[in-house]
């Protein structure tokens, strides 16, 4: 069974700008999350999909935003970029009870440079 | 909200040598415990999980951990390290819609 899929995997943005991050999950999980770690904050709850409806969301400002699809794909949003959004960007899959009450599987992330 | 210390921030072990990972978490009720390794430039492996039931749980790549409700601990072990072993391991505490992860511990294997 594949994993989960985040693309792309690297990537490099100006200030101001705004990037999308895209990840399938595991065939048969409906619940994604995204996490952002960095050297300094570690890993960070960013929000958490299921059925195509932001079920749980971390301590974000607005610019951080995601949705769902109806085959549980997910895409994460980042407007107006900062410099201190540079990080790795993890998707996670589960079956369906998500983000604390269940196994979640990680991507291999997608490093975001901001410059 | 539940929250996970991991207060070995770096730890050098021999190959062939034991090594143990401590955990400690603070929750009110018995949380989801959750061990993961991350090698370099790649994302989070599962490598064990304690939900309930018996306290020592064994994982993959040899690895087992036990659940100490008397010490909010669930430390991380293996009785011969690999060079193969040497990565980030992060401990992770889950409970209704959240989960925290500790701040790591990186491990370095000497040969």
């Amino acid at each position: 069974k594949a994993g989960v899929t985040q693309t792309p995997r690297y990537l490099i943005k100006t200030r101001g700008q705004q990037v999308t991050l895209s990840c399938s999950p595991i065939s048969g999980h409906r619940s994604v999350s995204w996490y952002q770690q960095t050297p300094g904050q570690g890993l960070q709850f960013l929000f958490e999909y299921f059925s195509e409806t932001q079920r749980n969301k971390g301590n974000f400002p607005g610019r951080f935003s995601g949705r769902q699809f109806s085959n549980s794909r997910s895409e994460m949003n980042v407007s107006t970029l900062e410099l201190g959004d540079s990080a790795l960007y993890l998707c996670a899959s589960s079956l369906e009870y998500g983000t604390g009450l269940d196994t979640i599987y990680f991507g291999e992330g997608s490093w975001l440079t901001v410059v | 909200a539940q929250s996970v210390t991991q207060p070995d921030i770096h730890i050098t072990v021999s190959e062939g040598a034991s090594l143990e990972l401590r955990c400690n978490y603070s929750y009110g009720a018995t949380p989801y415990l959750f061990w993961y390794v991350q090698s370099p430039g790649q994302g989070l492996q599962l490598l064990l999980k304690y939900f309930s039931g018996d306290t020592l749980v064994q994982g993959i790549k040899g690895f087992e951990a036990e659940f100490k409700r008397s010490q909010s601990s669930f430390n991380l072990r293996k009785p011969s390290v690999h060079w193969s072993d040497a990565a980030e391991y992060f401990c992770a505490v889950g409970a209704q819609n959240d989960m925290r992860f500790g701040a790591g511990t990186r491990l370095t294997v000497k040969p």
